[in-house]
């Protein structure tokens, strides 16, 4: 069983700060990471992906990976309140499907 | 008009009753998924196919199966649902091209309660 676990909030943050969501995988066969957004009541959407060691930014985002501790980051800078939702990690391997995190739900106050 | 279009949205049904929910894509993916969600547990997966001719059991397959009547359709059933069978389901695509697993393209998702 491969086995996604993510800080399990709820995350409350600050319009403006920085919203910091964590997760770890036991698969050290992953090759791909996923961090999808889903509002409440909505299908997740892909809000980044990172395939290598390091940092990947794109706009407000960022995703850290650091695969010697199976660990995944993302990091949302000015936070807004159209941030507030729920953040799905998900890892997947050779085998062709992604294993979920059970989401971290980010509460950005106005 | 949505990539990937799930019906019924929302379905209320007895235990016992048989039940379909139906998928279909205009995205030309050959991959196709059903996860089921519940609160505090994540995605799950039931059943995957990465062609015509390719099914496979995912980690929660039990009480389920599922039909690939083309590239663009897939189907679940479950053939005498229960109670503990009540979420969201949710039908995803990806494509073949994509290096390892590749983004998952998500329909918006059937809202199942047993009775």
């Amino acid at each position: 069983q491969k086995e996604v676990e993510q800080n399990s909030g709820p995350l409350s943050v600050p319009e403006g700060a920085i919203a910091s969501l964590n997760c770890t995988y036991s698969d050290r066969g992953s090759q791909s990471f996923f961090w999808y957004r889903q509002y409440s009541g909505k299908s997740p959407e892909l809000i980044m992906f990172i395939y290598s060691n390091g940092d990947k930014e794109d706009g407000r985002f960022t995703a850290q990976l650091n695969k010697a501790s199976q660990y995944v980051s993302l990091l949302i800078r000015d936070s807004q309140p159209s941030d507030s939702a729920t953040y799905l990690c998900a890892c997947g391997s050779n085998d062709y499907k992604l294993s979920f995190g059970a989401g971290t739900t980010v509460t950005v106050r106005a | 008009d949505a990539d990937v279009t799930q019906t019924p949205r929302n379905r209320i049904t007895k235990t016992g009753k048989r039940i379909m929910l139906e998928c279909s894509q205009t995205k030309g993916h050959d991959r196709m998924y059903w996860y089921r969600q519940d609160p505090g547990l994540g995605l799950r997966l039931i059943y995957y196919s990465f062609d015509v001719k390719d099914i496979n059991k995912g980690e929660i397959s039990d009480g389920y199966s599922v039909s690939r009547q083309a590239q663009a359709k897939f189907s679940l059933s479950l053939e005498s649902a229960i109670p503990n069978q009540t979420a969201l389901y949710f039908c995803a695509t990806s494509d073949l091209g994509r290096p390892n697993t590749g983004e998952l393209f998500f329909g918006e998702g059937s809202r199942l309660t047993v009775l």
